[in-house]
């Protein structure tokens, strides 16, 4: 069935840069996307969310932009600290169906 | 805020036997909760969808007489591992969706149990 992927597994950035973390989807069907944060042995925590009516969202020290023309999304976390350290998940909603479905994860290591 | 708690954290339990895993939503009605398994540096994966006073929706491919789910009020869903073996060792976590809220935090996320079939 149709899921939602990601180009890398690991990102490896330094301490104050910016990271950019991506997700592809193939369901066009999807109207509601989140980002997931989550820590070894915990479960995901929110960070930022998207409707497919909007190309960008932003919170504090994130942004999330949608391009449904390629189906993809992506994370920006801008200054990078050890704490944003863990594994990222996009998760999306399919239109009419409750639940969500969650992308392979990228793990994020902020090198001090 | 929405806060899901989840019990118990780990379990170890022998071939065989069953577990029960506990999902309640603290300070809020969950009309709708899911559980989901996650192996290690994998994603999560839904397992199914459950009701208030209604039954589970499994996804496929999920033995639903081996995962019984079980979801009597509108703050409590189980998970029960029937007949535990070694391969179903893995990390479950529910989420619990609070009706009519705003997106986001309508999802809420357990802290997860980590299951261990020795």
């Amino acid at each position: 069935g149709e899921s939602v992927g990601l180009h890398l597994p690991t990102l490896s950035v330094q301490e104050g840069d910016n990271s950019i973390i991506n997700c592809a989807y193939s369901n066009s069907a999807s109207d509601y996307f989140i980002w997931y944060k989550q820590e070894s042995g915990k479960g995901p925590q929110f960070i930022i969310d998207i409707r497919s009516n909007m190309d960008k969202r932003q919170g504090q020290r994130v942004t999330v932009l949608l391009n449904k023309t390629v189906k993809h999304l992506s994370l920006q976390i801008a200054a990078t600290q050890p704490g944003d350290s863990a594994v990222y998940f996009c998760a999306e909603r399919y239109t009419g169906r409750r639940a969500l479905t969650f992308g392979s994860g990228t793990r994020l290591q902020v090198q001090p | 805020g929405a806060v899901v708690s989840q019990h118990p954290s780990w379990v170890i339990c022998k071939s065989g036997t069953s577990v029960k895993i506990e999902c309640r939503s603290l300070d809020f009605q969950a009309t709708t909760m899911f559980w989901y398994r996650q192996f290690p540096k994998q994603s999560l994966m839904l397992m199914a969808t459950s009701n208030e006073g209604s039954k589970a929706t499994y996804e496929q491919g999920v033995e639903k007489d081996k995962f019984l789910i079980n979801h009597a009020s509108l703050t409590l869903s189980t998970l029960t591992v029937t007949s535990a073996h070694p391969e179903d060792s893995s990390f479950y976590i529910c989420s619990a969706r609070k009706g009519g809220t705003t997106e986001g935090y309508g999802y809420t996320f357990g802290s997860g149990t980590r299951l261990t079939v020795v």
